[in-house]
């Protein structure tokens, strides 16, 4: 199985602050790679796919960028909705498997 | 709008059987590929089983030969028949969307249906 690790764990922020998230694969994957928000009781919501193409609706402060093993998830200025926990996700190969998570806390 | 619903989670006893429900409006679930999806509480997201348009299905090892993945036409529904349930099984079920003729990522998601194994 591919596994995916993201760093770090959980991040202390402020509004307005940039973040960076990252999410290695023990392959290459390639592009296969999407990002996901989750808020506390509800269901991933679909950010990113492709490593770097940003869904439809999702606000243009959030991007993404790497292929290969190395991905990155930024959020250039941190608004209020924003604190959630983030997910990466690997689509090259089944299972299909994702990071273990980076929840993005309030400082 | 597209939508998914699951239902049938509960409390089962180890060893037991759920079915669980994912009710899709919106769009036709036998033109996407569908997948379930669990999480443990307090954990991350698990890939569980996908079916294909053409009724190919694949199993994460966890699951295999316990769970059977199928939907109805019809009812333009998805199901997840569990068997043999164990307490690692416990989790919130989501089912999710993959976008039209790839089975990469997952662009819809369901809101979710507990299920709980213990005696």
């Amino acid at each position: 199985d591919i596994q995916m690790t993201q760093s770090p764990s959980s991040v202390s922020a402020s509004v307005g602050d940039r973040v960076t998230i990252t999410c290695r694969a023990s392959q290459d994957i390639r592009s296969w790679l999407a990002w996901y928000q989750q808020k506390p009781g509800k269901a991933p919501k679909l950010l990113i796919s492709a490593a770097s193409s940003l869904e439809s609706g999702v606000p243009s402060r959030f991007s993404g960028s790497g292929s290969g093993t190395d991905f990155t998830l930024t959020i250039s200025s941190l608004q209020p909705e924003d604190f959630a926990t983030y997910y990466c996700q690997q689509a090259n190969d089944f299972p299909r498997t994702f990071g273990q998570g980076t929840k993005v806390e309030m400082k | 709008e597209v939508r998914l619903v699951e239902s049938g989670g509960g409390l089962i006893q180890p060893g037991g059987s759920l079915r669980l429900s994912c009710a899709a409006s919106g769009f036709t679930v036998s033109n996407h590929y569908m997948s379930w999806v669990r999480q443990a509480p307090g954990k991350g997201l698990e890939w569980v089983s996908i079916l294909y348009s053409g009724g190919g299905t694949v199993y994460a090892d966890s699951v295999k030969g316990r769970f059977t993945i199928s939907r109805d036409n019809p009812a333009n529904t998805l199901y997840l028949q569990m068997n043999n349930l164990r307490a690692e099984d416990t989790a919130v079920y989501y089912c999710a969307r993959h976008p039209r003729y790839i089975s990469s990522w997952f662009d819809f998601w369901g809101q979710g249906t507990l299920v709980a194994v213990s005696s």
